[in-house]
């Protein structure tokens, strides 16, 4: 079993759509948990850490259940420019991090 | 922000050449770097922890004398690739944490990855 699983997508919305993504983490002892976004033949950028009492960020809120080992992604009023692949991505209290293989996301006009 | 160069951002090379890869932190200092390869479509797959003054961490499966990592600055790290073969074709991308800035722990920033084609 992978140490980071996502739905693998591809996720196609139209815009102004309300998506979701998951994410299972297998380990226990994960601490931090991110959200990166990856653009096409680009680098991962961090799009927002989860936090235990879940976050938003304009239209993106995160959530985490520790019980479950599961993080979510919500985006909502999708836009053309938030097609891209997502990361799901977790440590235990040190710099390394694990990630999830991404779900990729088109949004359409 | 904290900035993480990597260089080159691509290459090209002949089976059985060696290719290094260096990755700068910019504006702060890095005590551990991190290594990952990406195959097209597939997931970011951690190599190595790098660390400075140090030998690096390598993953499971990862061969050492394969992918040599340095580590001698704070500043610098550098993953070489050794006789290489057009298997090891990938997106290899460096990262650090530089907490500081961000404001929070363990986030990591990452280069902008250097793309090897071996032929």
């Amino acid at each position: 079993r992978k140490e980071v699983e996502q739905d693998p997508g591809p996720f196609n919305v139209p815009e102004g759509a309300t998506v979701a993504f998951n994410c299972t983490y297998s380990n226990s002892a994960s601490q931090s948990f991110f959200w990166y976004r990856q653009d096409c033949r680009k680098e991962p950028k961090l799009l927002m850490s989860v936090y235990s009492s879940g976050n938003e960020d304009g239209r993106f809120t995160a959530q985490l259940n520790r019980a479950s080992q599961y993080i979510s992604l919500l985006i909502r009023d999708s836009k053309l420019s938030d097609s891209a692949t997502y990361l799901c991505g977790t440590n235990t209290g040190g710099f390394k991090t694990i990630f999830g293989a991404g779900t990729r996301l088109f949004v359409k006009a | 922000g904290a900035v993480v160069s990597q260089h080159p951002s691509w290459v090209i090379c002949k089976s059985g050449t060696s290719v290094k890869i260096e990755c700068r932190s910019l504006d702060f200092q890095a005590t551990t770097m991190f290594w990952y390869r990406q195959f097209p479509k597939q997931s970011l797959m951690l190599m190595a922890t790098s660390n400075e003054g140090s030998k690096a961490t390598y993953e499971q499966g990862v061969e050492k004398d394969k992918f040599l990592i340095n580590h001698a600055s704070l500043t610098l790290s550098t993953l070489t690739v050794t006789s290489a073969h057009p298997e090891d074709s990938s997106f290899y991308i460096c990262s650090a944490s530089a907490d500081r800035v961000h404001g929070w722990a363990n986030v990591l920033t990452f280069g902008a990855g250097s793309r090897l084609t071996v032929l």
